[in-house]
């Protein structure tokens, strides 16, 4: 059974055209986190929320941004996708020290 | 951001062999956890240690968190086509976020 569900698995977007990407976990669990793949790298941490508070990382840039309704959902928003965004997103949570990751969304920017 | 020392980078060996990696940090942690990452998939936790000198087992898998809490290692035994993919260490130190290790790229020459 599925526990952290990323969709769409694949997105296409054209250069600048805002996009959207969601995650949700039957896990219930406090903390959620978006991750950013580039190819043959590991995860880079893009931000995360405790609960509500959201933790922005330092070099993320202002183009990403993070809306978590709920304890189960979890969104990321590119507000001008550059071609340098096209990668893997990963959306990961935990309760304690564990990170679960979900499937994944591959990003492609036109 | 910081990375861990994971190596080798790269492995290719032949089915039935066993197969060692490790991880080195240039500071403590107190939770390592591993990954196997298969290509278009997110990564899955594999082990997760808790304490220094504590030996996990997962079926034919081993992991162990180094004494000095600055490594760790992970052994695979007699392996298997299904083997194949990308591993990652990753270290956590109290709250901060996860440290990935640069990944392991395992390939089973037929």
């Amino acid at each position: 059974d599925a526990m952290v569900i990323q969709n769409p698995r694949y997105q296409v977007t054209q250069f600048g055209k805002p996009v959207t990407l969601s995650c949700s976990q039957t896990l219930n669990h406090n903390v959620m986190y978006w991750y950013q793949q580039k190819s043959s790298q590991a995860p880079k941490l893009l931000f995360h929320y405790y609960d509500k508070d959201f933790n922005n990382e330092a070099d993320t840039p202002d183009n990403f941004q993070s809306r978590r309704p709920n304890t189960s959902f979890c969104f990321l928003d590119i507000r001008s996708p550059g071609l340098g965004d096209a990668a893997m997103y990963l959306c990961a949570t935990s309760r304690d020290n564990e990170q679960y990751f979900g499937p994944g969304t591959r990003l492609t920017v036109t | 951001g910081q990375q861990l020392n994971q190596s080798p980078q790269s492995m290719f060996i032949q089915e039935g062999e066993d197969v060692s990696m490790n991880c080195t940090s240039s500071s403590i942690f107190n939770t390592w956890l591993w990954y196997k990452q298969d290509p278009g998939e997110g990564p899955v936790l594999l082990i997760a240690l808790y304490k220094a000198g504590e030996l996990t087992s997962n079926g034919r898998l081993t992991a162990q968190f180094g004494i000095t809490r600055k490594d760790s290692f992970l052994n695979i035994s007699a392996s298997i086509p299904s083997d194949v993919g990308i591993y990652f260490c990753a270290g956590l130190f109290g709250n901060e976020k996860l440290t990935f290790g640069t990944g392991t790229r395992l390939t089973i020459i037929p």
